[in-house]
């Protein structure tokens, strides 16, 4: 079965300072693609990045890269120079193939507060 | 350019009533799914839908049914609602399988109450 953790509820970071959310993920899939989205407190899903099970090389979208480590299982966003309207709960997403018949689930979150 | 559409934004129901939530996408996509978010467990899969006609359960399907009878539109049922039912439901539709970079998109989330 698929599943997706994300350890940190809660994470504070300062203002310009880089800050990094984990996620680490279960599957049986060979091939998949992991997502991260932020949702701000307007409650909309916006898609951030993604990484493919082969991808050789860690995706980058301007301020957010992933660190995808695939023998740890892990897919951890990073943002860089962060700002105030980066405040918001981001998830990380996982779509598999074959035995997950193209599920995407999610993990349960991490609300990122960023400090002036 | 509409996206993705839910209706209604809003709900409240009284315990053992019935309700449908109706998403219709114009984007073409084969892949929809309904979702609920709850405080702290973050998004959870009811059941989703690769195509016209087809539905399958995702997570947490009981109490719920969906159909499919149009490529745009995946409507989601509550035969007899109870008040754990009570969650934001997010409607998403998508294009592609397994490594293709095609992100989700979502609607705007329908508030459901249930007294």
């Amino acid at each position: 079965a698929q599943k997706i953790t994300q350890t940190q509820p809660g994470m504070f970071v300062q203002e310009k300072e880089a800050v990094t959310l984990d996620c680490t993920y279960d599957t049986s899939d060979q091939s998949y693609g992991l997502f991260w989205y932020k949702q701000p407190s307007s409650g909309e899903m916006i898609f951030l990045i993604y990484q493919g099970s082969y991808d050789e090389q860690n995706a980058t979208e301007g301020r957010y890269s992933l660190n995808f480590q695939k023998a740890r299982k892990s897919a951890n966003l990073v943002i860089s120079a962060s700002q105030l309207g980066d405040s918001a709960m981001y998830f990380c997403a996982m779509r598999g193939l074959k035995t997950s018949y193209d599920k995407v689930i999610f993990g349960p979150g991490t609300s990122l507060s960023v400090i002036p | 350019n509409a996206g993705v559409t839910q209706t209604p934004k809003f709900r409240v129901l009284k315990t053992g009533q019935s309700m449908t939530l109706l998403c219709a996408q114009d984007m073409n996509h084969e892949y929809m799914y309904w979702y609920r978010q709850d405080p702290g467990m973050g998004l959870r899969l009811i059941h989703y839908s690769v195509g016209e006609g087809t539905t399958a359960k995702g997570e947490v399907p009981d109490g719920y049914n969906v159909s499919r009878l149009k490529k745009q539109n995946f409507l989601l049922g509550l035969e007899s609602a109870a008040p754990s039912q009570t969650s934001v439901y997010f409607c998403a539709s998508g294009d592609g399988q397994g490594d293709d970079n095609s992100p989700l998109h979502f609607g705007n989330g329908t508030r459901l109450t249930v007294t």
